[in-house]
């Protein structure tokens, strides 16, 4: 059974499109977060939610828009896609409480915007 | 701001020898968390081993240990017995006592050559 899963796992797609990824964990875990892999494989947190409610908002375009709609999923859309925002998007989760908890990475998502 | 710097790019190491990845950070908290999480190709995030700042003893988990020098700011990673399948890109991440914001270094690349 999947912990952490994602869809799509790749997405290409043209500038100024809109296009969303869709997160789910099974783990029961309250908190979920997004981030992004640049292609230099710096890993940074985008957003956080904890029980559908948004808990960390870096400082990330307007464009990204995510949403809680339970606290088992948490999605990301974007619109108007630069060539700036070809990454690897990771969605993670975790029990909420102490930091130490573990963050459940899911498989990541390749956009690539041409 | 908490930052994690992870000063080797890149290194190799035969097949069943030891190798020593480095982390350094830079905080004003006093208690915090610091993680090591691996990357192999698949992309799939993979804890390794954490440790609490709080706690003196080194954490170990099988063939994976620290050495976590507090005073320093300073969190390694030994790979004992080295093995094909630890090839993989390897990042130091940080998180605040009451924080759920994990903030990752740049990551180290590892090979391990047979």
């Amino acid at each position: 059974d999947t912990a952490v899963s994602q869809t799509p796992k790749y997405l290409v797609t043209q500038m100024g499109n809109d296009k969303s990824i869709k997160c789910e964990q099974n783990l029961g875990h309250d908190t979920m977060y997004w981030y992004k892999q640049d292609s230099k494989k710096f890993l940074k947190i985008m957003f956080s939610y904890n029980n559908k409610e948004l808990i960390i908002n870096e400082t990330v375009p307007n464009r990204f828009s995510p949403k809680s709609p339970d606290k088992a999923h948490l999605n990301l859309h974007i619109n108007s896609l630069e060539l700036g925002d070809s990454a690897v998007y990771f969605c993670a989760s975790s029990p909420w409480g102490p930091s130490y908890n573990e963050q459940f990475f899911g498989p990541g998502t390749r956009l690539t915007v041409l | 701001a908490q930052t994690v710097t992870q000063s080797q790019p890149e290194m190799s190491v035969q097949e069943a020898e030891t190798v020593t990845l480095s982390c350094t950070y830079d905080t004003s908290e006093s208690n915090y968390y610091l993680f090591w999480y691996k990357q192999p190709p698949s992309r799939q995030m993979i804890l390794v081993i954490r440790q609490e700042a709080y706690k003196q003893q080194n954490a170990t988990e099988n063939r994976f240990s620290v050495n976590f020098q507090k005073a320093a700011k300073s969190f390694s990673l030994k790979i004992s017995d080295s093995q094909l399948g630890d090839t993989a890109m390897y990042f130091c991440a940080f998180i605040g006592a009451a924080g759920n914001k994990l903030t990752f270094g740049g990551g180290t690349r590892v090979l391990v050559k047979p």
